[in-house]
């Protein structure tokens, strides 16, 4: 069985301010993980993936996540953020061809 | 490549009405997925397909649910007897193997309102 945790429903941020999403998770097997942003209206867009290798992830848009196996953590971080990126995020793992989504988190930045 | 597309974006329904949604992934992806996506929170996996093959089925799947992907290219999504409950956004998407780093490629949901 797998799960993920967001820990954060809602982080408003100011905009040029840095901003980190939080995400645990929990599997009983080797596992992916994602990092996907859902626009209003809009299917989701996947912003970056742990595979194997660098626990430093680089996605688009300056996003970047950092694997932490012994924390069981996969933290979304942006060091500048942009009125652009309000948006729902959702951190996802996959360990048996399917994903398990956590229940998102909206940024919301203001000017 | 136009993406996966899904039909209709919206539906309304009444309770007990039969609905149908289609979804056409990205042309030569052989795997296809279907999710549904409650307000507040993240997608719930419902069930997914290789080529043709309907390979596993969520509890979440009641028997009012049937999905299937006849030639291994679009999926259709029917619900029977809609309930309230079902009123939700259904997301396809699709990826190009049977790997799970695949990237899954979403389209952009069939929202359902069922009054």
């Amino acid at each position: 069985a797998q799960s993920v945790t967001q820990l954060d429903s809602q982080v408003p941020v100011f905009e040029e301010a840095p901003v980190e999403l939080r995400c645990n998770y929990s599997s009983s097997v080797s596992v992916y993980l994602f990092w996907y942003v859902q626009y209003p209206n809009q299917g989701l867009q996947l912003l970056l993936k742990y595979l194997s290798g660098s626990t430093l992830v680089k996605g688009i848009n300056g996003f970047e996540a950092e694997f932490n196996k012994s924390q069981t953590s996969f933290h979304l971080r942006k060091p500048s953020v942009h009125i652009s990126d309000t948006a729902e995020y959702f951190c996802a793992v996959d360990g048996a061809g399917k994903s398990t989504f956590g229940d998102g988190t909206t940024l919301t930045v203001k000017p | 490549d136009t993406g996966v597309s899904q039909n209709p974006r919206h539906k309304i329904t009444k309770r007990g009405q039969n609905v149908t949604f289609r979804c056409d992934p990205i042309s030569e992806h052989n795997r296809l997925y279907w999710y549904r996506q409650t307000l507040g929170q993240g997608p719930e996996f419902l069930t997914y397909f290789q080529n043709e093959a309907q390979l596993e089925k969520s509890r979440l799947l009641s028997d009012r649910f049937s999905a299937e992907r006849p030639k291994g290219s679009f999926s259709t999504l029917e619900i029977q007897r809609t309930e309230q409950g079902d009123s939700a956004m259904y997301l396809c998407a699709s990826s190009s193997s049977d790997r799970a780093q695949e990237t899954q490629y979403f389209g952009p949901g069939t929202r359902l309102l069922v009054l």
